[in-house]
């Protein structure tokens, strides 16, 4: 039972470049969220989503688009990435009706 | 406008000796509030909630505190020890809807 997981670890990209974050849960959870955490901003809710097919925005959606095509995957992707997106991201995911969360170990980004 | 803070960014404690973490929030519709542990390099952890039903929940070593009229909930860890040393943030949201505001984070050390 691996949990939560997110690929890559670290990457760096250049302005403009797209590229695509994973995330995976093995735990049969229906309700995925990524967000990203900045020095002295705590986490952010980017998007979330309550089951397969059904995503919606949270605090800060600008700029990433998400998809839910199956249970266990949530993909964050930047259309065009940007130095303020410079961040730490973090998957997470829960039980329907659980209010706590299972993060992933998170996706160290930095846009030059 | 910050929902939830954290006003303490660092706390340090001696080893056996209490370490209390305050958050407070400003919205009343929040209901529901969990403390999250995360040490470097990782995903933050679940560590123990509290609905606005209760003005208190224990887990061993971790007693969460809720003051509604104040707005305001504090985590105590009696004793303290030294593998507490992580940074914990706070997070409160309105059960049912999986959104949670995180606060900044409080790093606590324990020194030996």
């Amino acid at each position: 039972n691996a949990g939560v997981t997110q690929t890559p670890k670290f990457q760096v990209l250049k302005t403009g470049q797209s590229m695509t974050l994973q995330c995976a849960q093995d735990m049969n959870h229906e309700y995925m969220s990524w967000y990203r955490q900045d020095p002295g901003m705590g986490l952010r809710l980017i998007h979330y989503s309550v089951g397969a097919g059904i995503t919606d925005q949270g605090e800060v959606p600008n700029g990433y688009n998400v998809s839910r095509s199956t249970t266990e995957d949530f993909p964050l992707r930047l259309l065009s990435a940007a130095p303020s997106q410079t961040s730490v991201y973090f998957c997470a995911s829960s039980l329907p009706g659980a209010e706590t969360q299972y993060f992933g170990p998170g996706t160290r980004l930095l846009v030059l | 406008d910050q929902q939830v803070k954290q006003n303490s960014p660092s706390l340090s404690v001696q080893e056996g000796r209490i370490s209390i973490l305050n958050c407070d929030y400003t919205n009343s519709m929040f209901d529901y509030f969990l403390w999250y542990k995360k040490y470097p390099a990782e995903g933050p952890t679940f560590l123990i909630s509290i609905s606005s039903i209760k003005d208190k929940n224990e887990d061993g070593r971790f007693t969460v505190f809720l003051n509604k009229s104040a707005k305001h909930l504090s985590l105590h860890i009696v004793p303290s020890q030294p593998g507490d040393s992580a940074v914990y943030f706070c997070a409160a949201g309105t059960s049912g809807t999986y959104k949670y505001i995180f606060g900044t984070g409080t790093r606590l050390k324990v020194l030996a």
